[in-house]
Order: C-alpha cells, then sequence, then structure tokens
C-alpha cells in the first residue's frame, strides 16, 4: 500500500482555506488518519476514519474521503497550525504519506 | 503516559532493546505500536502487538532483525532490535492503538521517543 501525499510543502496565511491530499495506491475503505507535528515534538492525531475529529481538536479540522482520495482541510488557518500534516494508512498495513509542510 | 527509554549510540551489527512504560490507561487492554522518525523524514511503522502480545507484524524494512514484546504486568513495551545498520538509526516512538466501538487502528497518544544511533 502506497500513500503519496500532495503538495509537499503549502505557503499559506492566517485565515486561508488550506486543503491537504493523500492518495492510496488501492481501494482501503476509511482507515485513514491524519497526524500534525511540530518541531520537537510526536505526531498527534487530529483525524481518524477519514473523517472523524478527535477529541479537543478544534472544529476548523475536516477530513473527507472518496474512492482513493483523502483530504483534510482547515477552514480558517491559524497561527498553530503551521506544522507538518501527515496522513497514514491504518488496518493490516500502517503506511504513512510523505507528509505537507504548512508555512508562512 | 507512554515514555520510551533504552536508545543510544551502537555499531553497526550490535543489539539494543527499547522500552516504553505505559501509564494511564488499561495497558492490556490495547495493541501497541513502534513508529520511527528518521531526522528530517516522515515517520515509518515498525511494529505491531496485540493487546494480549498474542500476535505481531512488522515492516518490511525491520522483519527478522526487530522484535516487539509486551509485559503486561509491568504495563510496559519492548522493541528487540539486531543487527542494527546505519538506516536504523531514527527516533523511535511507541504509541498506543485507538480503538473506538470496534473500529481500530490509529495511533494516539504516541511518546516522546527515544534516539537511537547506528554509527561506526
Amino acid at each position: 500500500m502506497q500513500m503519496t501525499q500532495s503538495p509537499s510543502t503549502l505557503s499559506a496565511s492566517v485565515g486561508d482555506r488550506v486543503t491537504i491530499t493523500c492518495r492510496a495506491s488501492q481501494i482501503f475503505g476509511d482507515f485513514l488518519a491524519w497526524y500534525q507535528q511540530k518541531p520537537g515534538k510526536a505526531p498527534k492525531l487530529l483525524i481518524y476514519k477519514a473523517s472523524t475529529l478527535e477529541s479537543g481538536v478544534p472544529s476548523r479540522f475536516s477530513g473527507s474521503a472518496s474512492g482513493t482520495e483523502f483530504t483534510l482541510t482547515i477552514s480558517s488557518l491559524q497561527p498553530d497550525d503551521f506544522a507538518i500534516y501527515y496522513c497514514q494508512h491504518y488496518n493490516y498495513y500502517w503506511t504513512f504519506g510523505q507528509g505537507t509542510r504548512v508555512e508562512v | 503516559q507512554l515514555e520510551e527509554s533504552g536508545g543510544g549510540v551502537v555499531q553497526p551489527g550490535t543489539s539494543l532493546r527499547l522500552s516504553c512504560a505505559a501509564s494511564g490507561f488499561v495497558f492490556s487492554a490495547y495493541a501497541m505500536h513502534w513508529v520511527r522518525q528518521a531526522p528530517g523524514k516522515g515517520p515509518e511503522w515498525v511494529a505491531l502487538i496485540w493487546h494480549d502480545g498474542t500476535n505481531d507484524q512488522y515492516g518490511e524494512s525491520v522483519k527478522g532483525r526487530f522484535t516487539i514484546s509486551r509485559d503486561n504486568s509491568k504495563n510496559t513495551l519492548y522493541l528487540e532490535m539486531r543487527g542494527l545498520r546505519a538506516e536504523d538509526s531514527a527516533l523511535y516512538y511507541c504509541a498506543k492503538e485507538g480503538i473506538v466501538g470496534g473500529e481500530r487502528g490509529w495511533l494516539d497518544p504516541w511518546g516522546q521517543g527515544t534516539l537511537v544511533t547506528v554509527s561506526s
């Protein structure tokens, strides 16, 4: 199973709507999670089952799925959101995307 | 809730054992994972062990060299690494597998990691 994440880098400003895409090499249902990682910190779970928001994660984050394409959307980018985002397939295979750096 | 230890600088071909001490949840009820991340790279899944230790799975790059295990009486997860290579150098995280209503597989939370450097 391959996960192709795009873009690798995204330049945005506070208040922007941001979309990150993860494409799977084959259809596998909704077994996809999104994580946020900041420098020197462990990845933090944002979304699981493609669209279920983890408890405590701001509602500006959302996830969706269509076939082999999965999307993470930040509706209005906040200063705390500048970070690297990873998608991850799970359930028998655990595979991460290459990451998307969201920068100013 | 998860605290890794045991990392260090080792020579190629040698062995190392990592530990992950768990607290704040019923350790024996959850599958556990090891994930590693080389400097400047994305995470790479390493291994999984079921909640009761009866089954495990490994990433292709470590299969046959690494062994995951757990001691539920001590709330501790282990990773035995043998035949270490330079490309095994990374920050090694342990992570608890999430489960909700029978659905499972995502990783939350993660520990802060322990650094393994393989160098001569």
